[in-house]
């Protein structure tokens, strides 16, 4: 079981629709989540941070986290061609030497105009 | 505020040689990180330090990789002798702590021949 799982898509939405993306981690002990938007040949981005069970709202994106399911989610509202990238799930655990970053593999969205 | 800046952006060197690359974080930023992301794949860890300590380097594949964090600030990441199996981008992150946000260079794009 890989420690950060993903869809791996594409996803594909019409433009206006809501795109949900979803991410589930192994480790219980994880204590901060992340999404990152990476556009082809671009560096990954951050979108939003997330450190508590519920959602949390910036602008048209959503996230979502369920630390009892092990699952953390995207929700982005009136999707946009221009949404069109990677998105990258990262998940924070402690460990012996300190904290330490797992990304997921990322989902493709694709948003049709 | 600057952001992280990385150099070479592009890299070609023939299988055997050696490489190196540099990172400055953004200012104040105690946490820096070197991912290496192979193309359709998440940024894999290849090492995290903490001011200019290293918190985890488990999967540096230590006999040919190299990196050091001297005074705290700048990075380097050296890579000899390299194989065509380290075709890859380099990212370069730095946050302000090792549960923050990091925040990505623009990467440096190695293809080894």
């Amino acid at each position: 079981q890989k420690e950060v799982e993903q869809n791996s898509g594409p996803l594909s939405v019409p433009e206006g629709a809501i795109a949900s993306l979803n991410c589930t981690y192994s480790d219980r002990g994880s204590q901060s989540f992340f999404w990152y938007r990476q556009y082809s040949g671009k560096s990954p981005e951050l979108i939003m941070s997330i450190y508590s069970n519920g959602d949390k709202e910036d602008g048209r994106f959503t996230a979502q986290l369920n630390k009892a399911s092990q699952y953390v989610s995207l929700l982005i509202r009136d999707s946009q061609p221009s949404d069109s990238a990677t998105y990258l799930c990262a998940v924070n655990k402690g460990g012996t030497g300190g904290f330490k970053t797992i990304f997921g593999a990322g989902t493709r969205l694709f948003v049709k105009a | 505020e600057a952001g992280v800046a990385q150099s070479p952006r592009y890299k070609i060197i023939e299988k055997r040689q050696s490489v190196a690359f540099w990172c400055n974080p953004i200012s104040g930023h105690a946490t820096l990180y070197w991912y290496q992301q192979i193309l359709g794949q998440g940024p894999k860890l290849l090492i995290q330090f903490q001011n200019n300590g290293v918190v985890d380097d488990s999967q540096l594949p230590k006999d040919r990789f190299s990196a050091e964090r001297l005074k705290g600030v700048d990075s380097t990441l050296k890579i000899q002798p390299a194989k065509l199996e380290d075709s890859a981008v380099y990212l370069c992150a730095s946050s302000s702590g090792q549960q923050d946000e990091q925040y990505f260079g623009p990467g440096t794009r190695l293809t080894v021949t």
